[in-house]
């Protein structure tokens, strides 16, 4: 089974500008979750959706945004770029099984530079 | 809030020796309790989980964890490490309704010498 995938793997943007992330789960996951990973504040809960819906949502400005497809592909949006972006985020897949006994398989991230 | 707590920043090990690394996480109620590893230039993979049970829970590459309740925590252990060890550790936890939302400590960084 193929693994939890993001695209693009490196992105360079300039202040102001916006990005959109990709990710696709893993086959049968309709779970996906964002998170962003710095050196200061570690790995930081973005959103998580369900279902094309948006399930949680971490403590993030309104920047921030994210959709899931049908497919149950996400992608997150990033608007008005700030230097503090940067960033790699990471994008977790899970099975989503009614109970809450899930783990969460992560991709290799999209390490996003604002310069 | 909800928040974990690994002590160690950075550990130093030779080869052969014993490891444990601490992690507590600071929410009351009923909690999952994962550890993670990343090792350089690859992505996270589940090293081990617990949601019930047995409070020893055994992962792969030889890991162990203990979750004892009373002290919230969820120690990582390995009776001997290897040079292939060399990683960063990640214990992170998450309520049962909240299942997509994992809550991260700040990662120890495991350095063995050869």
């Amino acid at each position: 089974k193929a693994g939890v995938t993001q695209t693009p793997r490196y992105l360079i943007k300039t202040r102001g500008q916006q990005v959109t992330l990709s990710c696709s789960p893993i086959s049968g996951h309709r779970s996906v979750s964002w998170y962003q990973q710095t050196p200061g504040q570690g790995l930081q809960f973005l959103f998580e959706y369900f279902s094309e819906t948006q399930r949680n949502k971490g403590n993030f400005p309104g920047r921030f945004s994210g959709r899931q497809f049908s497919n149950s592909r996400s992608e997150m949006n990033v608007s008005t770029l700030e230097l503090g972006d940067s960033a790699l985020y990471l994008c977790a897949s899970s099975l989503s099984v009614a109970g809450g006994r899930n783990e969460q398989f992560f991709g290799p991230g999209t390490r996003l530079t604002v310069l | 809030a909800q928040s974990v707590s690994q002590h160690n920043h950075h550990v130093i090990l030779s080869e052969a020796a014993s490891l444990e690394l601490g992690c507590n996480y600071s929410y009351g109620g009923t909690v999952n309790l994962f550890w993670y590893v990343q090792y350089p230039g690859q992505h996270l993979q589940l090293l081990l989980k617990y949601f019930s049970g047995d409070p020893l829970v055994k992962g792969i590459k030889g890991f162990e964890a203990e979750f004892i309740k009373s002290k919230f925590s969820f120690n990582l252990r390995k009776p001997s490490v290897q040079w292939s060890d060399t990683a960063e550790y990640f214990c992170a936890v998450n309520k049962p309704g909240s299942q997509g939302n994992l809550i991260f400590g700040k990662g120890t960084k495991l350095s063995v010498k050869p």
